[in-house]
C-alpha cells in the first residue's frame, strides 16, 4: 500500500515555465487537496476535490490549475511559473472530510524553485 | 471566518521534560474536530492526536495530551518526558466540515535540548 504518492521531489523552474506536479493515492479515497508551505505562514490550501469531476479552490489559488479525472490521482499545474511560487508543495487526501474527523494522508512533498 | 493560532513560533526544551505548545482557533461550528501534526526534518506530515469538541474528555496518546477548552477555543498540547525525535514543527488544524477545508496554524518549531 503505497499511500500517497508524489511527483517530483524537487523541480527547478525559470519565470514562465509551466509544469505539472503529479499526486497519486491508493486508498480510494474522496477527498485530494494541495497546499503550500511557507516560513511563517503555515500551510495553505491551494485547491482541493471531493470526488472525480469535483474541484474547487482554497485560499490561495491564483495561478494553479487542477482537474481530478479519477479518483486516484490529481494534478496541480503551474500555468506560468512566478518566483513567488517558490514553496514546498503538498498533496494530501483522507477518505471523507464529509464530518470533519478524518486525518490527512499526506505525499512527500515537493520542494519547486522558481527563477 | 475560521482561524486558526498558534502565537509560538518557535520553543525550547530539555530533554525528559515537559512542553505546552498552545493553539488558539475560531469557528462558530458546535462540533468538530481539531488535530496536531507533526513535520520532522524529513519534511513529512504524522498526525499527533485529534481532538473530538462533542467529547469533554482530553485526547491522550503516549506522552501527547491535550488541554483542550471549548469554551475558550482553546487546544494545546503538552509532550511529556520529551525526547531528542520530538524535535519538529508542530501544526495545529481545524478542518472545516461544512466548506471541506482543513486550515492550519502557522506552527511551533520545538527544539529539544539534550
Amino acid at each position: 500500500n503505497a499511500g500517497v504518492t508524489q511527483t517530483p521531489k524537487f523541480q527547478v523552474l525559470k519565470t514562465g515555465q509551466s509544469m505539472t506536479l503529479q499526486c497519486a493515492q491508493d486508498m480510494n479515497h474522496e477527498y485530494m487537496s494541495w497546499y503550500r508551505q511557507d516560513p511563517g505562514m503555515g500551510l495553505r490550501l491551494i485547491h482541493y476535490s471531493v470526488g472525480a469531476g469535483i474541484t474547487d479552490q482554497g485560499e490561495v489559488p491564483n495561478g494553479y490549475n487542477v482537474s481530478r479525472s479519477t479518483t486516484e490521482d490529481f494534478p496541480l499545474r503551474l500555468l506560468s511559473a512566478a518566483p513567488s511560487q517558490t514553496s514546498v508543495y503538498f498533496c494530501a487526501s483522507s477518505y471523507s472530510i464529509w464530518t470533519g474527523g478524518e486525518k490527512l494522508f499526506f505525499g512527500s512533498g515537493t520542494q519547486l524553485s522558481v527563477l | 471566518a475560521q482561524t486558526v493560532t498558534q502565537s509560538q513560533p518557535e520553543m525550547s526544551v530539555q530533554e525528559a521534560e515537559t512542553v505546552t505548545l498552545s493553539c488558539t482557533y475560531d469557528t462558530s461550528e458546535s462540533d468538530y474536530y481539531l488535530f496536531w501534526y507533526k513535520q520532522p526534518p524529513s519534511r513529512q506530515m504524522i498526525l499527533v492526536i485529534r481532538q473530538e469538541a462533542y467529547k469533554q474528555q482530553n485526547a491522550t496518546e503516549n506522552r501527547f495530551s491535550v488541554n483542550f477548552q471549548k469554551a475558550a477555543k482553546s487546544f494545546s498540547l503538552k509532550i511529556s518526558d520529551s525526547q531528542l525525535g520530538d524535535a519538529a514543527m508542530y501544526f495545529c488544524a481545524y478542518p472545516t466540515s461544512g466548506t471541506y477545508k482543513y486550515i492550519f496554524g502557522t506552527g511551533t518549531r520545538l527544539k529539544v535540548l539534550a
